[in-house]
């Protein structure tokens, strides 16, 4: 199975600061990677697909990239909307896996 | 507006079974692939079962492999995961979503509470 390694597990920022998030993935994953967003109490929700397609909605703040098996997320001037844990996922093959999550809050 | 509404959760006992149901609305259900996926309590997502648009192809993790199944009513829009032979690591969120291009997940419904107890 495919494992994704998602850094750090917990992160606190401040508003309008610039957030990374990083997932490394075991083996070459090509750009099968999204990400989702989840908030407190709600289902997650896609963000960014095809490790660098944002999905419908999402604000342009949210950008990814990637570089060799590392994939990462940037919000570029982070908001108070923005709080809640963030998972990558890859696609490239089955079993389809998550990364651990990063819980990110307000400082 | 895409809507997904599961049902069928509970409180069920070891070794029991029960199925889980998905009303889907808003698109045309037998276009997509669909797919189940479970958050245990304070945990992360875990993948549970996946099954193509004509319901002619179903796929599964090791760890729920030969006790779900995936099915789909394409005439009621509707997503089931019959769960047998239950176990305490079952216990979760169980989401139903949709699956979009290869191979991620555009909308989930609200998620139902399955307890294995």
């Amino acid at each position: 199975d495919i494992q994704m390694t998602q850094s750090p597990a917990s992160l606190s920022a401040s508003l309008e600061e610039i957030v990374t998030i990083t997932c490394q993935a075991s083996q070459n994953i090509g750009n099968w990677l999204a990400w989702y967003q989840q908030k407190p109490g709600k289902s997650p929700q896609l963000l960014i697909y095809g490790t660098t397609s944002l999905a419908d909605g999402v604000p342009s703040r949210f950008s990814g990239s990637r570089s060799g098996t590392q994939y990462s997320l940037k919000i570029s001037r982070l908001q108070v909307e923005d709080i809640g844990i963030y998972y990558c996922q890859q696609a490239s093959s089955t079993p389809w896996t998550f990364g651990g999550g990063t819980k990110l809050e307000l400082k | 507006e895409v809507q997904l509404v599961e049902s069928g959760g509970g409180l069920v006992q070891p070794g029991r079974s029960l199925k889980l149901s998905c009303v889907a609305s808003g698109f045309t259900f037998n276009n997509y692939w669909m797919t189940w996926i479970r958050q245990a309590p304070g945990k992360g997502l875990e993948w549970v079962a996946s099954i193509t648009n004509t319901g002619g192809s179903t796929y599964y993790p090791d760890s729920v492999k030969g006790r779900f199944t995936i099915s789909r009513d394409n005439a009621k829009s509707t997503l089931y995961l019959q769960m047998n032979s239950l176990r305490s690591e079952d216990t979760a969120t169980y989401y139903c979503t949709r699956v979009k291009g290869y191979i991620h997940f555009d909308y989930w419904g609200q998620g139902v509470m399955v307890t294995v107890s």
